[in-house]
C-alpha cells in the first residue's frame, strides 16, 4: 500500500467548495487513490475513487496530478452535513479490499 | 435496500464472559471484514473472509474468532474478552469485482 499524507483538518464555509489534498508520492502505477468519510461515529462511507483520469460522480471530484504523487477531494458545495473525517487511501492492488486507513482530514463546514 | 447490519449497535459486558456480535449484508458480497477504531488508531482490520468457508487474519486478529458458514453472515465472536477490547468495531462487506466497501453501522463494546 502507497503511504499517504493529509492535513489533520480544514475549515469549509458552508456553500463553498471544500478542497481536501492528499501526498501520495510513492504510490505505484497500477495502484487506485480511494476516499472514503466518516461522520461522527458512523460506517466509513466510499466517495470515489480513481487511477490517473480525474473523476467526478454525484458526490464529489477526484484530480489526480499527472505524476499522480498527490491528489484533491472536491466537494464543489459544501453543506453542513459534509463535515466529517475524509480518508484518502491507495490500496495494494492485489489486496484493494484491505483499506488501510490513516487519520484522515476533519472537515468542519461552518455556517 | 442494500445494507450491513450488526449486532448489538451497543454492549456493555464483563472480563471473560464471552460474546457475539453479529454482521449480516443483503449484497450477496462475497468478501466481509471487521475493523476496530481506537482514537488515534485509526481503523484496523481484524479478520476478513473472501468468501463462505475462507478466513483470513487481518492486522489485530489477537482475541477475536469469526466464522463464515454462509454467504451473507460474519460474526466476531470474543471468547474472553478483556479491558483493551473496548473499541468501536465495524463490519464491512464489498463484491470481488467492486471498487466499493459497504460498512455497517458500527458495534460499541465496552469491557469492563
Amino acid at each position: 500500500d502507497a503511504k499517504t499524507t493529509q492535513p489533520p483538518s480544514m475549515d469549509c464555509a458552508e456553500g463553498r467548495a471544500a478542497n481536501l489534498p492528499c501526498n501520495h508520492s510513492t504510490i505505484s502505477g497500477n495502484e487506485y487513490v480511494y476516499w472514503y468519510r466518516q461522520i461522527h461515529s458512523q460506517g466509513p462511507q466510499y466517495i470515489i475513487h480513481g487511477l490517473k483520469n480525474n473523476e467526478t460522480n454525484e458526490m464529489a471530484s477526484l484530480i489526480i496530478t499527472e505524476d499522480r504523487k498527490s491528489s484533491t477531494l472536491i466537494l464543489p458545495h459544501a453543506t453542513l452535513r459534509d463535515t466529517a473525517v475524509y480518508y484518502c487511501i491507495a490500496p495494494h492492488p492485489y489486496n484493494t479490499d484491505k483499506l488501510i486507513f490513516g487519520t484522515g482530514t476533519r472537515l468542519q463546514v461552518f455556517p | 435496500e442494500a445494507q450491513v447490519t450488526q449486532n448489538p449497535r451497543y454492549l456493555i459486558t464483563v472480563t471473560g464472559k464471552k460474546l457475539t456480535v453479529t454482521c449480516s449484508q443483503n449484497m450477496n458480497h462475497e468478501y466481509m471484514s471487521w475493523y476496530r477504531q481506537d482514537p488515534g488508531l485509526g481503523l484496523r482490520q481484524i479478520y476478513y473472509s473472501m468468501n463462505v468457508e475462507v478466513t483470513d487474519k487481518g492486522d489485530v486478529p489477537e482475541g477475536y474468532k469469526v466464522s463464515r458458514k454462509e454467504k451473507r453472515n460474519f460474526p466476531l465472536i470474543l471468547e474472553s474478552p478483556s479491558p483493551n477490547q473496548t473499541s468501536l468495531y465495524f463490519c464491512a462487506s464489498s463484491s470481488q469485482d467492486g471498487y466499493e466497501q459497504y460498512f455497517g453501522p458500527g458495534t460499541r463494546l465496552t469491557v469492563t
